[in-house]
């Protein structure tokens, strides 16, 4: 695709409940990254993808935060048991590879609500 | 502790002003990035500087990393309603094979008319 698709676009969750934010990053980046904000603050690290693999998830907060891309291109996050403090804005972005100097690209993100 | 400081947080004034976001840290970047960022959508790419002392100019905007790949500024002459947004400031550090660009709080910039 032209871009960065992320769905759903809103999600609201009651406490306690599974949930899976999808991303779809450009064709061809081989590279993918989720990010979290919240109200106010900047975009906070969580994992990123090279290929099919995890290279770094040391900004997965918690056991309860999980993400999957089998195939290399759609990645999954994926968060267990939702408690209030995770909504949030979920950004995912992809690049052509890690590092790549030409920046990432976002998408719109998927505007998580716990109630 | 946040590893990359922007200042000022907040940041309202008219039209036709100039004006200077700052982007500081303790780490040395291999790079570093400026985004900006509208309500409901995701950042998008300003700039990269990657060189000590760069200096990158993008129409009314002017990129500044500095000498010691620390720290980093934005300023925009003549300020426009079209550019309020979040500016974001992003830090890539590199170890190994890894690869994680870190953000700052961001600078909410509102020019009104």
């Amino acid at each position: 695709g032209a871009g960065v698709s992320q769905t759903p676009s809103n999600k609201v969750t009651e406490k306690g409940k599974y949930v899976e934010l999808r991303c779809d990053p450009i064709s061809g980046h081989t590279a993918l990254y989720w990010y979290r904000q919240s109200l106010g603050q900047g975009p906070e690290f969580l994992i990123y993808f090279q290929g099919t693999g995890a290279a770094d998830d040391s900004g997965l907060p918690n056991d309860r935060f999980f993400a999957v891309r089998p195939e290399g291109s759609v990645s999954t996050l994926k968060i267990q048991r939702t408690e209030r403090g995770d909504s949030a804005v979920y950004l995912c972005a992809s690049s052509l590879a890690a590092g790549n100097l030409g920046g990432y690209t976002f998408g719109s993100g998927t505007r998580l609500t716990v109630v | 502790t946040q590893l990359l400081e922007q200042s000022p947080q907040f940041l309202s004034i008219q039209e036709g002003e100039n004006l200077t976001v700052y982007c500081n840290s303790s780490s040395v970047f291999s790079s570093l990035q400026w985004y900006r960022q509208e309500p409901g959508e995701g950042p998008v790419l300003l700039v990269t500087v990657v060189t000590g002392g760069e200096v990158k100019k993008l129409k009314r905007l002017t990129f500044q990393f500095g000498d010691a790949r620390k720290d980093s500024s934005l300023h925009i002459t003549a300020a426009q309603p079209g550019d309020t947004g979040l500016y974001l400031c992003a830090g890539l550090i590199t170890g190994g094979s890894n690869y994680k660009l870190t953000f700052g709080k961001g600078t909410l910039l509102t020019v009104n008319p």
